[in-house]
């Protein structure tokens, strides 16, 4: 049963679009949300990570939307690029381990 | 990959046989940890180890056993594989237990046929 629901399971993007991926979870325990950002024949790479006590973080093109109430956050890919192309994968982390959602293949068309 | 190795990169073998996999790490760092990644799935944690000889079970741990007798090298052993195995395998490394700068290695294909 999985502990971090993501969607959608794959979206196409035209560059310079903007990507959106979701994950919602139900343990409330969960103190730490990492994404993580993987190429093929590649391991995952961690991206961006937020704690439940801010609401939003930002790095460069990626940003971290958090709604604690709702226990959901969301990836944003701002100005999206053909090198943004990737599987993401969002993560919840209780008792130092990770629940990682299913997976969102990115695919950004030039 | 953060001074991490897996090997065998790729590998097939038949129902029934033992295999294991290998992590080694460079960084000297304490913590490690075995993921299978299938689609639709994600990653899941199969074991973890917290120092040498100190190993715990993830959450799906069946079918698998690990050993940890140097900080470097870090094995998961398929004791009698299965086709439910055939899975993409991934060792993570961690400085410290928190979890919040977890580095992967470039993962095993294992086949079972």
């Amino acid at each position: 049963q999985q502990q971090v629901k993501q969607s959608p399971q794959s979206l196409i993007v035209q560059k310079g679009g903007i990507s959106i991926i979701n994950c919602a979870y139900e343990n409330t325990a969960f103190d730490y949300f990492p994404w993580y950002q993987q190429f093929p024949g590649k391991g995952p790479a961690l991206l961006i990570a937020i704690r439940p006590d801010v609401s939003e973080k930002k790095e460069g093109r990626f940003t971290i939307s958090f709604n604690k109430s709702a226990k959901q956050f969301s990836l944003h890919i701002m100005d999206s690029q053909p090198g943004d192309s990737a599987t993401y994968f969002c993560a919840a982390s209780r008792d130092y381990k990770l629940s990682f959602g299913a997976g969102t293949t990115v695919t950004v068309r030039a | 990959d953060a001074g991490i190795t897996q090997s065998p990169r790729h590998k097939v073998t038949e129902t029934g046989t033992p295999v294991t996999l290998r992590c080694h790490q460079t960084e000297n760092h304490r913590y490690m940890y075995w993921y299978r990644q299938d689609p639709g799935h994600g990653l899941r944690l199969i074991h973890y180890s917290y120092g040498v000889k100190d190993t715990d079970k993830g959450e799906v741990s069946d079918g698998y056993s690990v050993s940890r007798s140097k900080t470097e090298d870090f094995l998961l052993t398929l004791e009698s594989a299965t086709s439910s195995q055939t899975s993409v395998y991934f060792c993570a490394i961690s400085a410290d237990s928190s979890n919040e700068k977890l580095f992967f290695g470039s993962g095993t294909q294992l086949s079972v046929l």
